[in-house]
């Protein structure tokens, strides 16, 4: 089993809809959390860390479920400009590494 | 913001080459940087942690003889891809933790490595 999963996608969204992805991960013992967003041959871009009372910045909006180990991220009126691929990250404790999900594409369409 | 730089940005090379790829803090001191490997499509998988002044830890399945990663000093680190091969082929990015910047990472804009 890999430490985090995602759903590849891709999802297709028209523009203005709303869209949520989910991230599972396998180590219970996770203490941090945080979504980026990579655009093709980019790298990747911090868009927000996501806290155990949930968090919300702007349209985005994060979620964690420590008892089912997974995350959220819901993006309310979407833009053209938030296609990308969106990926789920997890700390593994131990000298700050962090463990990267394979990444969700999003294409919103006009 | 904390900018960090990789150079270069892209190279191509024969087989049997040694390819450098350097990785700077611009405006931070960092204690810590790390090495990813993406292959398109998929995740990036962590190849190493170097910290400054010690030997790197590396990944599991990763060749310490053929990815050699020095961090001389607190705002550069070096991956050098020994030996290259068709199959090294791909994205590298370095990223850099502050010190004493709790757990966030800037990233470098990435290398691409093409090995014909």
């Amino acid at each position: 089993r890999k430490e985090v999963e995602q759903d590849p996608g891709p999802f297709n969204v028209p523009e203005g809809a709303t869209v949520a992805f989910n991230c599972t991960y396998s180590n219970s013992a996770s203490q941090s959390f945080f979504w980026y967003r990579q655009d093709c041959r980019k790298e990747p871009k911090l868009l927000m860390s996501v806290y155990s009372s949930g968090n919300e910045d702007g349209r985005f909006t994060a979620q964690l479920n420590r008892a089912s180990q997974y995350i959220s991220l819901l993006i309310r009126d979407s833009k053209l400009s938030d296609s990308a691929t969106y990926l789920c990250v997890v700390n593994r404790q131990s000298n700050y590494q962090l463990i990267w999900g394979a990444g969700t594409k999003l294409i919103i369409k006009p | 913001g904390a900018v960090v730089s990789q150079h270069p940005s892209w190279v191509i090379c024969k087989s049997g080459t040694s390819v450098k790829i350097e990785c700077r803090s611009l405006d931070f001191q960092a204690t810590t940087m790390f090495w990813y490997r993406q292959f398109p499509k998929q995740s990036l998988m962590l190849m190493a942690t170097s910290n400054e002044g010690s030997k790197a830890t590396y990944e599991q399945g990763v060749e310490k003889d053929k990815f050699l990663i020095n961090h001389a000093s607190l705002t550069l680190s070096t991956l050098t891809v020994t030996s290259a091969h068709p199959e090294d082929s791909s994205f590298y990015i370095c990223s850099a933790r502050i010190l004493a910047g709790g757990e966030t990472q800037y990233f470098g804009p990435g290398t691409r490595l093409l090995v014909l």
